[in-house]
């Protein structure tokens, strides 16, 4: 199988903070990973693209300095959200590319208070 | 601008019965399809992959593309209450490799 793990799986914190997710492919190497974020009764939202060694190509409108991406290695890519508010509020969403097909982590519910 | 659409739904389908998705798109030099599952409150998981023309089977599921026509399509026999969920219909555009493109979800309601 192509197994996705993302950590954690639930995060409350308060204004102001920063948040790291991390996206893990288990089972196989991933030199591309995305990062979605999905709010309630929406579709997947594309953030950013995560490519191994390079920097994350962002989608417009997708603040890249507020949403800091690093994908140091092949199975491994982690999106911190800085000065979270309570807008950024949402499930992210990561997936890993394996072939053509992106399998997708289980996401992280964000709660910013 | 490309697209992906599909009907929003709900798609209300008796237990036992066939389940038909429809998804079309509008970049003509796409490549690859897929069709995701989507239970509320969790992230999408796989169910098919579809790269030619004709039908693709697994399981209850079968795939079915046409290029021609920019039309995909999911089918879901024996329906059953676990398949109550969202179903996402996802497009690689043509320029963009390893990027999906993806439809706002069909919901589907399996009644017992």
């Amino acid at each position: 199988g192509a197994v996705v793990s993302q950590h954690p799986s639930r995060v409350i914190c308060k204004s102001g903070t920063s948040v790291k997710i991390e996206c893990r492919s288990l089972d196989f190497q991933a030199t591309t990973m995305f990062w979605y974020r999905q709010f309630p009764k929406q579709s997947l939202m594309l953030m950013a693209t995560s490519n191994e060694g390079s920097k994350a190509t962002y989608e417009q409108g997708v603040e890249k300095d507020k949403f800091l991406i690093n994908h140091a290695s092949l199975t491994l890519s982690t999106l911190t959200v800085t000065s979270a508010h309570p807008e950024d509020s949402s499930f992210y969403i990561c997936s890993a590319t394996r072939g053509e097909t992106q399998y997708f982590g289980p996401g992280t519910r964000l709660l910013v208070l | 601008q490309k697209e992906v659409e599909q009907n929003s739904g709900p798609l209300s389908v008796p237990e036992g019965a066939i389940a038909s998705l429809n998804c079309t798109y509008s970049d003509r030099v796409s490549q690859s399809f897929f069709w995701y599952r989507q239970y509320s409150g969790k992230s999408p998981e796989l169910i098919m992959s579809i790269y030619s023309n004709g039908d693709k089977e697994d399981g209850r599921f079968t795939a079915q593309l046409n290029k021609a026509s920019q039309y995909v399509s999911l089918l879901i026999r024996d329906s059953q209450p676990s398949d109550s969920a969202t179903y996402l219909c996802a497009v690689t555009p043509g320029d963009s490799w390893g990027k999906l493109q993806f439809g706002a979800g069909t919901q589907v309601v399996v009644t017992p």
